[in-house]
């Protein structure tokens, strides 16, 4: 059974760092593409970031590009978020998502239940 | 890199064809083939729908269709079920590592 299972949430004050974590399960992680998805309360999807399943193309949404870092480790079956400079606007459930292609960003074909990260002071 | 523009809402009684229209761009909708439409019912997390414009992933029901005309991509619900009601996004490669969803669609049956 593919699972993908996010940790690292929490309540953080602005200007502050966060990691995410993201344990795969259930399938070759490394024959996917990896991604952050996060939906803030009330609100619609956004993308965050992704990466190809050998971390040769990395993505960022502007929203994010020079304060969030997205890494993997096949070995370890996992995935990162390490956040930076959070704010406000940053408060959202985080979603790890599969891709359903290694080398580009396809589709999304499995989700996580998400961490809900809230900035607040 | 803006969102994809979808209607807020769309209605509609059982059995009845429901269309969503998701508006992009030249760098987006209207250069690659890779949109993707996605359910998300309230609490729970998002599901595939439609993959490459108009590709049904298995186990989707097939009164779910798509399709792509220039930059604006489209998503038909035929025969409306109760369970068809949910949030309805769509979404496009852009390009430059780039991945971008629609604003969201709120389906209501009626």
């Amino acid at each position: 059974e593919v699972q993908l299972v996010e940790s690292g949430g929490g309540l953080v004050q602005p200007g502050r760092s966060l990691r995410l974590s993201c344990a795969a399960s259930g399938f070759t992680f490394n024959d996917y593409g990896m991604h952050w998805v996060r939906q803030a309360p009330g609100k619609g999807l956004e993308w965050v970031a992704g990466l190809t399943w050998n971390s040769d193309k990395i993505g960022y949404s502007d929203s994010v590009r020079g304060r969030f870092t997205i890494s993997r480790d096949n070995a370890k079956n996992a995935l990162y978020l390490e956040m930076n400079s959070l704010r406000t606007e940053d408060t959202a459930l985080y979603f790890c998502v599969r891709d359903r292609y290694a080398s580009s960003f396809y589709y999304l074909d499995f989700w996580g239940l998400g961490t809900l990260i809230t900035v607040s002071s | 890199q803006s969102a994809l523009t979808q209607p807020p809402s769309a209605s509609g009684s059982p059995g009845q064809t429901v269309t969503i229209s998701c508006s992009g761009t030249s760098s987006d909708i209207g250069l690659y083939n890779y949109v993707s439409w996605y359910q998300q019912y309230p609490g729970k997390a998002p599901k595939v729908i439609i993959y490459a414009v108009n590709q049904r992933p298995s186990g989707v029901p097939n009164h779910f269709s798509g399709s792509k005309s220039g930059s604006t991509a489209s998503l038909t619900v035929h025969g409306l079920h109760e369970d068809d009601e949910a949030d309805y996004f769509c979404a496009s490669y852009a390009g430059n590592n780039k991945f971008v969803f629609g604003s969201g669609t709120k389906l209501t049956v009626l």
